[in-house]
């Protein structure tokens, strides 16, 4: 079936430091692959997405390359702030007429020290 | 635009009691969805309606669980003699109904605290 892996976290970094998160899937057909964010005390808000294979999805400074080759999705961000800090889900979205309901892998925590 | 809203945002209830959330989703969204997530989980998909019509439920909605979509608007989610494993965070979210692999947009979410 349709799954989503990615780091486990926390990561821990101090600002301005290089980000990377690893999201890895498994699905069948062609997926959407989305990132989300949940900020403390929030509801998840989109952050990125890609559609198909080789599109880079980006916002906020945060980017993500759909490597269907490597069924990779990996969430980078070259200098992130304390704002920053929040839990990351990769998520995918089944094509082929499903009804689109995400699959989520199960967050990494970001921490960003000042 | 007002964004996906749920009530209540938090409920706490005694087990065996009967619970229900109501989500209001964007305006003219015709496709609202279903989540619950646990602790340190990522959002699981309970059930999905298109306008009224309720197309797909996960094995996770047990017969406790029944939700509802009347005139393809508002939903409501209700639990039936509620267990202590049923808390956790419900999440509604919905998308326009335009094609496939659509932005979600979720709303903040019911906790709910079965003792």
């Amino acid at each position: 079936g349709n799954s989503v892996t990615q780091m486990e976290g926390p990561v821990t970094l101090s600002e301005e430091a290089f980000l990377t998160i690893n999201c890895t899937y498994t699905a069948t057909g062609y997926p959407s692959l989305f990132w989300y964010v949940q900020y403390p005390g929030e509801g998840l808000q989109l952050l990125l997405k890609a559609t198909k294979a080789d599109d880079k999805g980006s916002n906020k400074g945060f980017e993500a390359t759909y490597r269907k080759e490597t069924t990779s999705f990996h969430l980078e961000k070259g200098s992130v702030q304390v704002s920053d800090s929040a839990v990351y889900f990769c998520a995918l979205s089944a094509g082929g007429g499903a009804t689109n309901k995400l699959i989520f892998g199960t967050g990494t925590l970001l921490a960003v020290q000042p | 635009d007002t964004g996906v809203s749920q009530d209540p945002r938090h409920k706490i209830t005694k087990r065996g009691q009967n619970v229900t959330f109501r989500c209001d989703p964007i305006s003219e969204h015709n496709r609202l969805y279903w989540y619950r997530q646990t602790l340190g989980q990522g959002p699981e998909f309970l059930t999905y309606f298109q306008n009224e019509a309720q197309l797909e439920k996960s094995r996770l909605l047990s017969d406790r669980f029944s939700a509802e979509r009347p005139k393809g608007s508002f939903s409501t989610l209700e639990i039936q003699r509620t267990e202590q494993g049923d808390s956790a965070m419900y999440l509604c979210a919905s998308s326009p109904g335009r094609g496939f692999q659509e932005t979600q947009y979720f709303g903040p979410g019911t906790r709910l605290l079965v003792l």
